[in-house]
């Protein structure tokens, strides 16, 4: 299995608290992603990294923002979390963008209350 | 804009049945197309990935066939195990210079002992 560890693994916060959630990798790979994952709309890409420092939107990145100073780490932030922000959130890796597959953390569970 | 369609959503077969799974796409200009695996509570392992110039891939019991011309892609599994119970999920890259994975919603698949 690829070395990715999210941190926490499950989290209950209240509405319009900040939030943090780490994705740790061993693997040295440059790309890094975040999902979430709901029922109803399958997996959607929030941001991505493509390196120290270099991070860019996917398809729902409203109300969420990324930062990665360190290879081997990718912050999520959600910095005044909503209802609408409970879900299932995963982190990937891969080594390039097109050609190879990613692997995936074992995701943490966000309840927004 | 992609998008990627699974069906059925759910589907229960006795053990040892050989079972075909279908994942259907509206852009054909992929850059490649993935099969990964859920089980509950985890995250996504990769099981196959084809590049577009290919037209199948095999991994033991598995086989993932890719037509783009007509949008599709199927994943055969043979000999059906009550270990292959989970949810198969199918992921395409689109062609062209972003290429993230825009994924479908899954099938929940049971194998009956």
């Amino acid at each position: 299995d690829a070395g990715i560890t999210q941190s926490p693994r499950h989290k209950v916060t209240e509405t319009g608290t900040p939030v943090t959630l780490r994705c740790h990798q061993t693997e040295n790979h440059r790309y890094m992603y975040w999902y979430r994952q709901d029922p109803g709309h399958g997996l959607r890409l929030i941001h991505y990294s493509y390196g120290v420092k270099d991070t860019d939107k996917g398809e729902v990145s409203d109300g969420y923002s990324v930062s990665r100073s360190k290879t081997e780490d990718f912050l999520l932030t959600l910095e005044s979390a909503t209802s609408s922000q409970t879900s299932v959130y995963f982190c990937a890796i891969s080594e390039s963008q097109l050609a190879e597959t990613q692997y995936f953390g074992p995701g943490t569970r966000l309840l927004v209350l | 804009k992609q998008e990627v369609t699974q069906i059925p959503a759910a589907l229960s077969v006795p053990e040892g049945e050989n079972l075909v799974l279908n994942c259907s796409f509206t852009d054909s200009a992929i850059y490649n197309l993935q099969w990964f695996r859920q089980d509950p509570g985890k995250g996504l392992t990769s099981l196959l990935l084809i590049q577009s110039s290919q037209r199948e891939q095999t991994s033991g019991r598995l086989n993932a066939s890719l037509d783009k011309s007509s949008g599709r892609s199927t994943l055969y599994i043979a000999a059906s195990q009550p270990g292959d119970s989970a949810t198969y999920l199918c992921a395409v890259r689109p062609g062209g210079s972003q290429g993230n994975l825009i994924f479908g919603k899954g099938t929940k698949l049971s194998v009956k002992p």
